[in-house]
């Protein structure tokens, strides 16, 4: 049981360029959610998902874009980085909305 | 719209002393809030979590916290700190409606003198 799994670690982007940052659980959780962590902010919510095929926008959704094909997997995407969008990002899933989320360990973005 | 403050963004204390970090929510109905702990480099890890029963909470490594609905609180503590204590503490709040979006304070780093 791997939980969440979060690829890359680290990646280096230049201005400009695009990726995808994956993420996915084994737990068959209905719930997952994208956050971005940046000093003294805390955690901030980039879009989330209550199940396949059902995506909503966050507190800081723009420049991002997902989508939820699968239970499993839910992946990230950057359609132009910049360098504030430099920050660690975090998935997360949970059974339900009000059960607690269990979280990967994390990929290091740095935009130059 | 649901909120999260954590007051003090910087803790130190002395090993063995009382752990002691704020947390105030706002929320327009009923609350399910969570405490998690992040050690350098690594995820977010549950610490204890209170979702409308006993509004005192039992949580891993002697971590404890009291829902109160009047302070609108929920203040993490601990009696006796370690120096594995030494972390980030995030205070997060969702409700049944939410859609599983957890709002996250801004955390508290926990320092521990020896």
């Amino acid at each position: 049981n791997a939980g969440v799994t979060q690829t890359p670690k680290f990646q280096v982007l230049k201005t400009g360029q695009s990726m995808t940052l994956q993420c996915a659980q084994d737990m068959n959780h209905e719930y997952m959610s994208w956050y971005r962590q940046d000093p003294g902010m805390g955690l901030r919510l980039i879009h989330y998902s209550v199940g396949a095929g059902i995506t909503d926008q966050g507190e800081v959704p723009n420049g991002y874009n997902v989508s939820r094909s699968t239970t499993e997997d839910f992946p990230l995407r950057l359609l132009s980085a910049a360098p504030s969008q430099t920050s660690v990002y975090f998935c997360a899933s949970s059974y339900t909305g009000q059960q607690e989320a269990f979280f990967g360990q994390g990929t290091r973005l740095t935009v130059v | 719209a649901q909120s999260v403050t954590q007051l003090g963004s910087h803790v130190s204390v002395s090993e063995g002393a009382l752990v002691l970090l704020r947390c105030n929510y706002s929320s327009s109905v009923p609350p399910y809030l969570f405490w998690y702990v992040q050690y350098p480099n690594q995820g977010l890890q549950l610490l204890l979590k209170y979702t409308s029963a006993a509004t005192l909470v039992k949580g891993i490594n002697g971590f404890e916290a009291e829902f109160k609905k009047s302070e609108t609180s929920f203040h993490l503590t601990k009696p006796s700190a370690h120096m594995s204590d030494a972390a980030e503490y995030f205070c997060a709040v969702t409700s049944y409606n939410q859609g599983g979006k957890l709002i996250f304070g801004q955390g508290t780093e926990l320092s521990v003198k020896p």
